[in-house]
């Protein structure tokens, strides 16, 4: 069974500090790991993602760091800021069959408290 | 300003009654998908079209059947709807087969009573 996992489900943070999110998956043919973002009421949009040959992405703010021997990665969001409490979806993307599909976490809720 | 439309954007039916679920893009991309998307379980695929009469399965499809007759619409159809079926379904779209960057509409949350 395919599956990407989320922890943790909610995570409250100051303004200003690193928020932390993590994400795990199972299968190795795993190639590519979008991060979407997603606020109440709209649908997700990709935020920042990366491939199975890197083991960093940084854009801005946000960094992913991934670790492919342990089938890791984790969001890192430095000085958090109010708007972006948001839920956030790790996914993972299998070639298969000729398309792409995309396997989504279950989201970790992330509130940025000022 | 490119988009993925859905329509409604809220819905009620009763059980046993159908429902259709409608979706356009303005972006003329190739592959379409519809989702739903429950508390804790993140977004599940319920089946994928890759180009005009083109669909295939995805993972939770059963009770679900699409269409897509022009390349910038999908549709979503409920036979015989279920209370289990109640859930928030996104739409989306990619530009080409394989495409790994989705854009999602802003979805539709259905309530089945």
């Amino acid at each position: 069974q395919q599956q990407v996992r989320q922890s943790p489900q909610s995570l409250t943070v100051w303004e200003g500090e690193t928020a932390i999110l993590n994400c795990s998956y199972e299968d190795s043919t795993f190639n590519y790991f979008p991060w979407y973002q997603q606020f109440p009421g709209e649908g997700p949009a990709l935020l920042i993602s990366i491939s199975s040959v890197s083991d960093k992405k940084e854009d801005g703010r946000f960094t992913i760091f991934f670790n492919k021997r342990e089938k890791k990665l984790s969001l890192h969001i430095t000085d958090s800021q109010p708007g972006d409490s948001a839920t956030y979806f790790c996914a993972a993307s299998i070639y298969q069959g000729g398309s792409a599909k995309l396997i989504f976490g279950e989201g970790t809720k992330l509130t940025v408290s000022s | 300003d490119m988009k993925v439309t859905q329509m409604p954007r809220y819905l009620i039916k009763r059980m046993g009654e159908n429902v259709l679920l409608e979706c356009g893009q303005d972006m003329s991309h190739e592959t379409m998908y519809w989702y739903r998307q429950d508390p804790g379980l993140g977004l599940q695929l319920i089946y994928i079209s890759y180009d005009v009469d083109s669909n295939s399965e995805g993972d939770i499809p059963k009770g679900y059947r699409v269409s897509r007759k022009k390349r910038e619409h999908f549709s979503l159809i409920l036979d015989s709807a279920k209370t289990n079926q109640t859930s928030v379904y996104f739409c989306a779209s990619s530009l080409r087969r394989g495409d790994t960057e989705v854009f999602f509409g802003k979805g539709t949350r259905l309530t089945v009573v």
